[in-house]
């Protein structure tokens, strides 16, 4: 069955970096679109960011644009997400999701940034 | 990058039937037959429930049904049942990115 499984959150100071991962399994990881959605305490969900099957293709919210970077290792079947230059309102559970549709979604990994 | 706008709840009784809006532009919901819908109950992870407008994937009921006209997307339920009570995103490509509604609180009376 599928499997996505987030891991990397934790608590980081303003200006600091983190690396989420995103192991995925039960399905052939090379053929989907993947993407990180958050969802800060308490609120909705926002769309981070997308990466093509072949990594061709990338896209970023506005809010993370330019601190955050998304890849994928399709060899290892894993998604990842470098966050740089992080700032209080990067406080959010972080979800990777499969395809266009985000039709599978990891239980996600809270990061929190605070001083 | 604006969010799709949703009622910020609803709420029905068992049986009843609820539909929740979302209301985007022509440069998202309406431009494009790509909006899907996420159930999440707390603590949980979203699921999705309707994408390509009105396609439900395996496994979800056929209570859960999806629509569009112009630039407004609605998902409606039928037949409410008490495990119904969640959290409902709305979700729309809009040409190089991907937008969420606010979030609607369904509450089953």
């Amino acid at each position: 069955q599928v499997q996505l499984v987030e891991s990397g959150g934790g608590l980081v100071k303003p200006g600091g970096s983190l690396r989420l991962s995103c192991a995925a399994s039960g399905f052939t990881f090379s053929d989907y679109y993947m993407s990180w959605i958050r969802q800060a305490p308490g609120k909705g969900l926002e769309w981070v960011s997308y990466i093509s099957s072949s990594s061709s293709y990338t896209n970023y919210a506005d809010s993370v644009k330019g601190r955050f970077t998304i890849s994928r290792d399709n060899a290892k079947n894993s998604l990842y997400l470098q966050m740089n230059s992080l700032r209080a309102e990067d406080t959010a559970v972080y979800y990777c999701a499969r395809g266009w549709e985000l039709g599978y979604w990891g239980q996600g990994t809270l990061v929190t940034v605070s001083s | 990058q604006s969010a799709l706008t949703q009622p910020r709840s609803v709420s029905g009784s068992p049986g009843q039937s609820v539909t929740i809006s979302c209301t985007g532009t022509s440069s998202d919901v309406g431009g494009y037959n790509y909006v899907s819908w996420y159930q999440q109950h707390p603590g949980k992870a979203p699921k999705l429930m309707i994408y390509d407008v009105s396609k439900r994937p395996s496994g979800v009921p056929d209570r859960f049904s999806g629509s569009k006209s112009g630039n407004t997307a609605s998902l409606t339920i039928s037949g409410l049942q008490a495990e119904d009570e969640a959290d409902y995103y709305c979700c729309s490509y809009a040409g190089s990115y991907t937008l969420f509604g606010g979030g609607t609180k369904l509450t089953v009376l």
